[in-house]
């Protein structure tokens, strides 16, 4: 099974929060990261945090960590339209494998008006 | 300053075919990492070069074959292609250790 999990849905409605929540299990993991994936497209890289920090900010979004529980969350707010998409947990583990990420399986996230 | 950029951005090939993917990462960066994205799998990272070197390795047969030149420009190889490598192969670059990985548009592939 994979190592990085992720609830599969969510569905908020426009102005409101959205919060994606994720789970790793690696302890050894030194960077997570949240991708944002729309149709047809690549992934672009919304924000990160090293492993230990507790919480980044960067406009709307807001990374929440508990390094205790391996959870990672990823606050957006005020969700709009043009919010809609597939959201990706990603973590790098150790220094000798800073170039690997293993995803999650994703959080399709629909903005509803 | 130009992001990933990967070429052909759509691929049809038949099965046995082989097929080489090609990857040119933002200027300076070293790294360069590919990875395989299907409905049924999700992204699975299938290797990682950085300075012409491989420096890690996924679990993917050895059909999966890669390379990297010194300009870091990195290219991707398929042989013996079966339907089951129908997929949309992205290739992400960074700067290294320590450095977040920018992700092209892929190479949607594919397989007949």
């Amino acid at each position: 099974g994979e190592d990085v999990e992720q609830s599969l849905f969510l569905s908020v409605r426009e102005g409101d929060s959205s919060v994606i929540n994720c789970t790793y299990t690696d302890s050894s993991s030194t960077y997570l990261y949240w991708y944002k994936q729309e149709p047809g497209a690549g992934l672009q890289l919304l924000t990160y945090i090293f492993s230990n920090m507790d919480m980044k900010q960067d406009q709307r979004l807001t990374v929440l960590l508990n390094k205790k529980d391996k959870h990672l969350s990823l606050r957006i707010a005020d969700t709009q339209t043009g919010d809609s998409a597939i959201y990706f947990c990603a973590e790098s583990r150790r220094t000798d494998s800073w170039g690997k990420l293993q995803f999650g399986a994703g959080t399709q996230v629909v903005v509803t008006p | 300053k130009a992001g990933v950029t990967q070429t052909p951005r759509y691929l049809i090939k038949t099965r046995g075919q082989q097929v080489t993917l090609s990857c040119s990462p933002i200027s300076g960066h070293r790294s360069v990492s590919w990875y395989q994205q299907t409905p049924g799998q999700g992204l699975q990272f299938l290797f990682e070069y950085f300075s012409e070197t491989q420096r890690n390795k996924g679990n993917f047969p050895g059909r999966f074959s890669g390379r990297q030149f010194s300009n870091s420009r990195s290219e991707m190889n398929v042989s013996t292609l079966e339907l089951g490598d129908s997929a949309l192969y992205l290739c992400a670059s960074s700067l290294g250790q320590g450095n977040e990985q920018f992700f092209g548009p892929g190479t949607r592939l594919t397989v007949l």
